[in-house]
């Protein structure tokens, strides 16, 4: 069966700090990969995707980027943290049914 | 400009009571369809999905949802709210496009009381 785990489950950075979060997805192979933020009342925004390897689009500018080094290895990054990054972040991955498959999220505190 | 909009960011039902969530999209094309939960400081979980065939789709713990494509909604029900049944839950759709795109509706928190 199919498992995604990213990590660590809680971050607490300082502003300007470097920022990396994991996200590796097991039992399938060329998964479309995602990361959201999720803030309060404001729903999941999607930050980045990936349908293949070096493959990675930007939903919306930002201070954060995102690579995927390997099939089912996906990374969000940032060379220096802002306050406005605090959040819940998700890793998620679909196959082309479109239904997504959630990590269980990190929660970064920017200070 | 296609979007998903949930009425209501927070509900309140008695248990035992009916549980209604209501998610409306705009698009010409019918999309695909999903509901999602989540329990705090978890991930989402699928709850149910609609892509073609019947309308009236089954899900999880007792949820269903009927796409009615007349009045472009996807709402969310339960017959008999449980107190397990709180949580936030996120109506998503993806739409026709070129990519595997899903948006969000911002959610609706479930209050469940006793």
């Amino acid at each position: 069966s199919q498992t995604i785990h990213q990590w660590p489950a809680t971050l607490v950075q300082p502003v300007g700090s470097p920022l990396s979060l994991e996200c590796t997805v097991e039992g399938t192979s060329n998964p479309n990969l995602y990361w959201y933020r999720q803030a309060a009342g404001r729903g999941l925004q999607l930050l980045f995707y990936s349908v293949g390897i070096g493959q990675i689009s930007s939903e919306v500018p930002q201070n954060l980027s995102a690579s995927r080094p390997q099939d089912r290895q996906f990374i969000l990054s940032s060379k220096k943290l802002l306050l406005s990054d605090s959040g819940f972040y998700l890793c998620a991955w679909s196959q082309n049914t479109g239904e997504l498959f959630f990590g269980e999220g990190s929660r970064l505190t920017v200070l | 400009a296609q979007s998903v909009t949930q009425l209501g960011s927070h509900v309140s039902v008695s248990e035992g009571a009916l549980v209604l969530l209501r998610c409306n999209y705009s698009s010409s094309v019918p999309p695909y369809l999903f509901w999602y939960v989540q329990y705090p400081n978890q991930g989402l979980q699928l709850l149910l999905k609609y892509t073609t065939g019947a309308t009236l789709v089954k899900g999880i713990n007792g949820f269903e949802a009927e796409f009615k494509k007349s009045e472009t909604s996807f709402h969310l029900t339960k017959p008999s709210a449980h107190m397990s049944d709180a949580a936030e839950y996120f109506c998503a759709v993806r739409f026709s496009g070129g990519y595997q795109k899903v948006t969000f509706g911002i959610g609706t928190k479930l209050q469940v009381i006793p």
